[in-house]
């Protein structure tokens, strides 16, 4: 499969702990995204790489949040010290580099967290 | 207000029939539009792209107003396998930034 992967697929922490969610973009792709989807609600913009610099970070995305891509390819979302507000989807999207603004990110399954 | 808005879902449609999606969005610089297919716990995927002049893809047709700050969707000839959420979305800046509307969910029954 070349799509873009995500792990864990599913993730049940306590309150308190720290998660970290990895992301694996298609392979000639060089921007990278995360989205947080709750139940009812479209996909929010967290943070976009392009290579391996971090370009923009959303105000949702709070001092708890950390994201890398380290060498520009696969992608981490840190959240420490879990709150039951962070419970949502995770997801990852990622799409070429190319002069036209096409609009197509390819998403991954995401990574659903329950926080109890 | 929200950057993108939807028509509240959702909407319970036979088969067959035609029905409408409304969107607005509320930064006049939006520069691209979309909408995007999520069926029921699966990931967003892109449906067509929303041009000024308008533009059809077999039984879809999407209308873009800036003027008005407002997009459409029709499906006409409704299939069951039309059921899912469709989402409205706009771009912001240079690299692709989707924001999403909340979605409107469509339900196609016998």
């Amino acid at each position: 499969d070349t799509g873009v992967s995500q792990d864990p697929r599913h993730k049940i922490t306590k309150r308190g702990q720290n998660v970290t969610f990895r992301c694996d973009p298609i392979s000639e792709h060089n921007r990278l995204y995360w989205y947080r989807q709750t139940l009812g609600q479209g996909p929010e913009f967290l943070t976009y790489f392009q290579n391996e610099a971090q370009l923009e970070k959303s105000r949702l995305l709070s001092d708890r949040f950390s994201a890398e891509r380290p060498k520009g390819s696969f992608s981490t979302l840190e959240i420490q010290r879990t709150e039951q507000g962070d419970s949502a989807m995770y997801l990852c999207a990622s799409s070429l580099l190319a002069g036209e603004n096409t609009g197509e990110l390819f998403f991954g399954e995401g990574s659903r967290l329950t926080v109890l | 207000r929200k950057e993108v808005e939807q028509d509240p879902g959702p909407f319970n449609v036979p088969e067959g029939a035609t029905v409408a999606f409304n969107c607005t969005y509320s930064n006049s610089a939006s520069q691209s539009f979309f909408w995007y297919r999520q069926d029921c716990r699966k990931e967003p995927k892109l449906l067509m792209s929303v041009y000024s002049s308008g533009n059809e893809d077999g039984r879809f047709t999407a209308q873009l107003n800036r003027a008005s700050q407002y997009i459409s969707l029709l499906i006409r000839d409704s299939k069951l396998s039309d059921s899912a959420t469709y989402l409205c979305v706009v771009t912001l800046g240079g690299y692709n930034k989707l924001i999403f509307g909340a979605g409107t969910r469509l339900a196609v029954h016998p």
